[in-house]
């Protein structure tokens, strides 16, 4: 089967930087994908790595190393517009995706 | 335009009723899925279609019914629902069917099943 793990809650201040990991276990992929969640919303796409290595989108970036099976997010110079929550999700080769549990971020003043 | 729509943003049943819900987009996506998040849980693949076909069923129970009309449109057909089938049923597209194409979500539609 297939299964991410990421923490379940991240608090940060505003400003700051936070990095947001998952590890995976899966017999196959094609990339790991990162989608933002505010409360009551739909999921929104953020980043995406189908090869090893460092992906940057504005104050996003997404890392990929899949001999470590492992990714993170990296939210920089946070705001509170940013509280949500960040899934990692595995694409399967049939188009599907399999989410992570989430993490919750909260940006305090 | 990258907007998945879905209809209604509500909807309250009870078990003996027949509902369904809509979904639309207009970016040429020729892949449509339904989701259905629990609340705080993440969202889990329900259905794909693509090219108007169905490709995946992840072993959804019968009283859900899909229904891809058109290239544009994906319906879910609702009959006999139990209590905790309550959920947030989402829809999205992406250009194709492949591993890592971009998803886009509606904005979902929120069932209470009474």
């Amino acid at each position: 089967g297939q299964s991410l793990e990421q923490p379940s809650e991240v608090t940060a201040v505003e400003g700051a930087i936070v990095q947001i990991n998952c590890t995976y276990q899966t017999s196959g992929f094609y990339g790991l994908s990162w989608y933002q969640q505010h409360d009551g919303g739909a999921p929104t796409f953020l980043s995406y790595n189908a090869l090893d290595g460092l992906e940057e989108t504005g104050r996003f970036s997404s890392f990929l190393s899949r001999s470590d099976s492992y990714g993170y997010l990296l939210l920089q110079e946070l705001q509170m517009k940013d509280s949500a929550s960040y899934f990692c999700v595995l694409g399967g080769s049939q188009g599907n995706l399999i989410f992570g549990k989430g993490t919750k971020l909260s940006v305090k003043p | 335009d990258t907007e998945v729509t879905q209809t209604p943003k509500h909807l309250v049943m009870g078990m003996t009723n027949k509902k369904s819900l809509k979904c639309e987009q207009h970016m040429g996506h020729r892949a449509m899925y339904w989701y259905k998040q629990k609340a705080k849980k993440p969202p889990e693949l329900m259905f794909v279609y693509s090219y108007e076909k169905l490709s995946i069923n992840e072993s959804v129970p019968s009283r859900f019914s899909p229904e891809c009309p058109n290239s544009s449109l994906l319906n879910l057909h609702l009959h006999a629902l139990q209590p905790e089938d309550s959920a947030l049923y989402l829809c999205a597209s992406s250009q194709d069917r492949r591993g890592g194409e971009t998803q886009y979500f509606g904005p979902g539609t929120r069932l209470l099943v009474l």
